[in-house]
């Protein structure tokens, strides 16, 4: 069974850091794409990055670019994604979702929520 | 970045009622589009990839048309668990782009 479990959210103040997690289970994880999108309060859904099985790709929203950065540990089977200089419009549910062959996203985390405020 | 234009961004339906949602790509993005349902305070669920392949384990009253800019997803028989928020997705281009989402409600 594919479980995807994301950790390290929190509230953090503008300007701030955190490091997301997304331990994955039950699929060959080098072998898939992997993807984060986020959901703002009562918004919709947003892609933020995308990192390819080998690591090698990384994709970013516009949004995010040169704060955001994507990776990931194939021996630990972990998706990250750093977020640096924090603002109060990354306030978000954080999900991570793993690429249906470089498509869609067939599996999803149950998110985990980020709140910058001060 | 291509723009994802979901139509109507709401409605209101009854059980077993056919519904029709539309999504627009600003440019042609082939078959590279999905759908995607979203219950309140849940993780999204993919329906429909490639525009049309419906997604396993996912019931057959959902389908997915279109190719180019123009899609649509159809529910043919409107069930309590579809009330519901659907989100289109295009995967032709990084970045990949959502629509804005169609809020289906009881009528």
């Amino acid at each position: 069974e594919v479980q995807l479990l994301e950790s390290g959210g929190g509230l953090v103040q503008p300007g701030g850091s955190l490091r997301l997690s997304c331990a994955a289970s039950g699929f060959t994880f080098t072998s898939y794409a992997m993807t984060w999108v986020r959901q703002a309060p009562g918004k919709g859904l947003e892609w933020v990055s995308g990192i390819s099985g080998g690591g090698g790709s990384t994709y970013y929203a516009a949004s995010v670019k040169g704060r955001f950065t994507i990776s990931r540990d194939n021996s630990k089977n972990t998706l990250y994604l750093q977020m640096n200089s924090l603002r109060a419009e990354d306030t978000a549910v954080y999900y991570c979702a793993k690429d249906l062959r470089e498509q869609q996203f067939d599996y999803w985390g149950q998110g985990t929520l980020v709140t910058v405020s001060s | 970045a291509i723009q994802m234009t979901q139509s109507p961004s709401s409605l209101s339906a009854s059980v077993g009622d056919r519904v029709t949602i539309t999504c627009r790509a600003s440019q042609g993005i082939r078959n590279g589009l999905g759908w995607y349902r979203q219950k309140p305070g849940t993780a999204p669920k993919l329906l429909i990839y490639a525009a049309s392949s419906l997604q396993s384990g996912v019931p057959s009253r959902f389908s997915g048309s279109g190719s180019g800019t123009d899609f649509t997803l159809t529910i043919s028989s409107l069930q309590p668990e579809d009330f519901a928020t659907y989100y289109c997705l295009q995967d032709y281009n990084y970045p990949r782009t959502f629509g804005q989402g169609t809020k289906v409600e009881i009528k």
